[in-house]
């Protein structure tokens, strides 16, 4: 089965620290896009930042980075210099690339993140 | 910047109506998804569409469930009887040809079923 796991259902931090989200995912395929999601009280689903399972590079988006460990299925998402705009619900998220390109994303459960004043 | 709308914002109906919710996917975009996030839960997969037809279909897009894109820009989802267990919010995702894969989605759309 493919399943995504976030087990960090609700975490706080304070403005301008470093948060990391977990994630671990289960797969046997080997072909794949990792992602994260932000979906801020608007409910609206952003995507904050991908990465290519073939590339051993993490990925960075300015404040947003991963660490991808392929081996061990695991996908975190550190934060670094938290802004309270940064509070919402993330989606650790996969996909399976096949032939047809027509490839659903599976989304884990979330973690609800609040960054305090 | 291109993006997917969706209407209406928030729907409410009555058990055992017909609800049809609307996209639409951004132009030159020819892949098209709705999924579905039951308040406090995870976004779940419903359905994939491509050239007219419905590529995969999760369990839970049971025959109570169907897509159209009726006129080239609309893509559509109906749901013919409602159950109140088909509250959630639904987004519409699309994606572009290419080798990116990047689904981009709509605001969503509320439905409430009383």
């Amino acid at each position: 089965a493919q399943t995504v796991t976030q087990s960090q259902p609700e975490m706080s931090v304070q403005e301008a620290e470093t948060v990391t989200l977990s994630c671990t995912y289960d797969t046997s395929e080997n072909n794949y896009y990792l992602f994260w999601y932000k979906q801020p009280p608007s409910r609206q689903m952003i995507l904050v930042i991908r990465q290519e399972a073939y590339k051993q590079q993490n990925a960075t988006e300015n404040r947003f980075s991963v660490n991808f460990q392929k081996a061990a299925k695991s996908f975190s998402l550190k934060i670094s210099d938290s802004q309270l705009g940064d509070t919402a619900m993330y989606f650790c998220a996969f996909m399976i690339l096949t032939a047809n390109r027509d490839d659903k994303i599976i989304f884990g459960k979330g973690t609800r993140l609040h960054i305090l004043p | 910047e291109p993006e997917v709308t969706q209407t209406p914002s928030h729907q409410v109906t009555q058990m055992g109506q017909e609800v049809i919710l609307r996209c639409v996917p951004i132009s030159n975009h020819l892949y098209f998804y709705w999924y579905r996030q039951i308040l406090g839960q995870k976004v779940e997969f419903l359905v994939s569409f491509y050239n007219n037809e419905i590529s995969e279909k999760s369990e839970i897009f049971d025959d109570q469930f169907s897509v159209e894109r009726p006129d080239g820009s609309n893509f559509t989802l109906k749901i013919r009887s409602t159950k109140l267990e088909d509250s959630a919010m639904y987004f519409c995702a699309s994606t572009r040809p290419g080798w990116d894969n990047e689904q981009f989605f709509g605001p969503g759309t509320r439905l409430t079923v009383l």
